[in-house]
Parts: structure tokens; C-alpha cells; sequence
């Protein structure tokens, strides 16, 4: 079966400091990938998807950026944090046939 | 533009009532609309879909209705249980080359006991 996995699941970091957050799918290939964003107590925006290997799409301008340097690998990173980013990301995938998107378990943002 | 809207915001009812939430979307060619239900720290999990050549899905105490023409669809929750207290959003897919998936802005039940 299909698993995804997030780490770190919580994250404090300075404003300024960069962002490295990691996501891996186990059990399916060539999965769309996709990173999004929850401020607390609101809705999920996207960020990126990911259809194949270094190809990401960006939904909203920020100071965001994301790669996909393997098959089942998307990295959500930024180079100075700011505040606004914090927030609960969750990284999810899907197969196009299969419609239905999967969340991982989230990594917490804190910027202070 | 694409957009999904959710109504309401937040839902408070008896334990057992029923729980009703609608959900509206704009793009005529959505043709799966997922439900998901988010506790509180943890991910949004799929409870139910329906896709866009059914009309009605049932899943023990929670359907799904979809009204094409009217592009709204709901989820009905039956003898809710405070296990029902959560978030939940609704979604619309659009059949592109990623599966791109727009989701409400949630709505926030309170199940009391």
C-alpha cells in the first residue's frame, strides 16, 4: 500500500533562516506531488505541483521554492523565512486515473 | 475564476441531530468532488466522494449529494457522534494534467454532547 511520509513534523525557526522541508511516497510511481500551505484556523492553498522529475508548477508568487529531485521526492525550501510563512504544510499525492489526493502528516511551521 | 464556496463556516449541533453542509463550485467542468475531514493537529483525511455521473453516495452515516446542473453538492451526516466534532472541506477536481483539486474554506462542526 501507499504511504507518504513529512519530516520534520514541527519546525521553529528564526525569520531570515532558510527552510528545507522533505517529502517521500512509498508504493506508487510517477505520482503528481503536490505542497500546501494551512495558516491556522483556514483553508489549504497550493503551492506546487508536480507532474515528473524537476518539473514544478507554482500556483501563488512567495518566497517559497520546491524541487523534485527524484521520483517520489518533493522538497519545499526557502532561502529567508519570514514570518508569514509559518503555518502546518502538508505535502500530498495522487495518481491521475485515480483522482483521489492523499495528505502526509504535516510538518508545523513556527517563524519567529 | 475557479473557486469552491462552503457554507457554513461553522456548525454546532446535538449529538445525534443531523449535519448538513453545502458546498458550491464554479467551473461546469469539475467532475469529482472529494469531502475530507481534518481533526484538529492532524491531516485532512478522505471520509466520501462522488463523482460527476452520480447523483447520490452513501457511506453508513454520511452521503453525498451532487446537483450538476445546479453545480452544488452537499455532505449529509446522520446520528453524529462527537467523534463527528472537525473541519471539513469540500473539493472539485478539474481533469488537467496534474488533477487539480480546489477545495473550500472548511467548515468547523462542533458535535455536543
Amino acid at each position: 500500500s501507499q504511504t507518504i511520509h513529512q519530516w520534520p513534523a514541527t519546525l521553529v525557526q528564526p525569520v531570515g533562516s532558510p527552510l528545507s522541508l522533505e517529502c517521500t511516497v512509498e508504493g506508487t510511481s510517477n505520482p503528481n506531488l503536490y505542497w500546501y500551505r494551512q495558516a491556522a484556523g483556514r483553508g489549504l492553498q497550493l503551492l506546487f505541483y508536480s507532474v515528473g522529475i524537476g518539473q514544478i508548477s507554482s500556483e501563488v508568487p512567495q518566497n517559497l521554492s520546491a524541487s523534485r529531485p527524484q521520483d517520489r521526492q518533493f522538497i519545499l525550501s526557502s532561502k529567508k523565512l519570514l514570518l508569514s510563512d509559518s503555518g502546518f504544510y502538508l505535502c500530498a499525492w495522487s495518481v491521475l486515473r485515480e483522482r483521489t489526493q492523499y495528505f502526509g502528516p504535516g510538518t508545523r511551521l513556527t517563524v519567529l | 475564476g475557479e473557486n469552491v464556496e462552503q457554507h457554513p463556516s461553522t456548525l454546532s449541533v446535538q449529538e445525534g441531530d443531523s449535519a448538513v453542509i453545502k458546498c458550491t463550485y464554479s467551473d461546469s467542468a469539475s467532475n469529482y468532488f472529494p469531502w475530507y475531514k481534518q481533526e484538529l493537529g492532524k491531516r485532512p483525511q478522505l471520509i466520501i466522494d462522488i463523482r460527476s455521473n452520480v447523483g447520490e453516495k452513501k457511506d453508513q452515516r454520511i452521503a453525498v449529494t451532487l446537483n450538476k446542473t445546479a453545480k452544488h453538492f452537499s455532505l449529509h451526516i446522520t446520528e453524529t457522534q462527537p467523534e463527528d466534532s472537525a473541519v471539513y472541506f469540500c473539493a472539485a477536481r478539474w481533469e488537467t494534467s496534474y488533477d487539480k483539486v480546489i477545495f473550500g474554506p472548511g467548515t468547523s462542526l462542533s458535535v455536543i454532547p
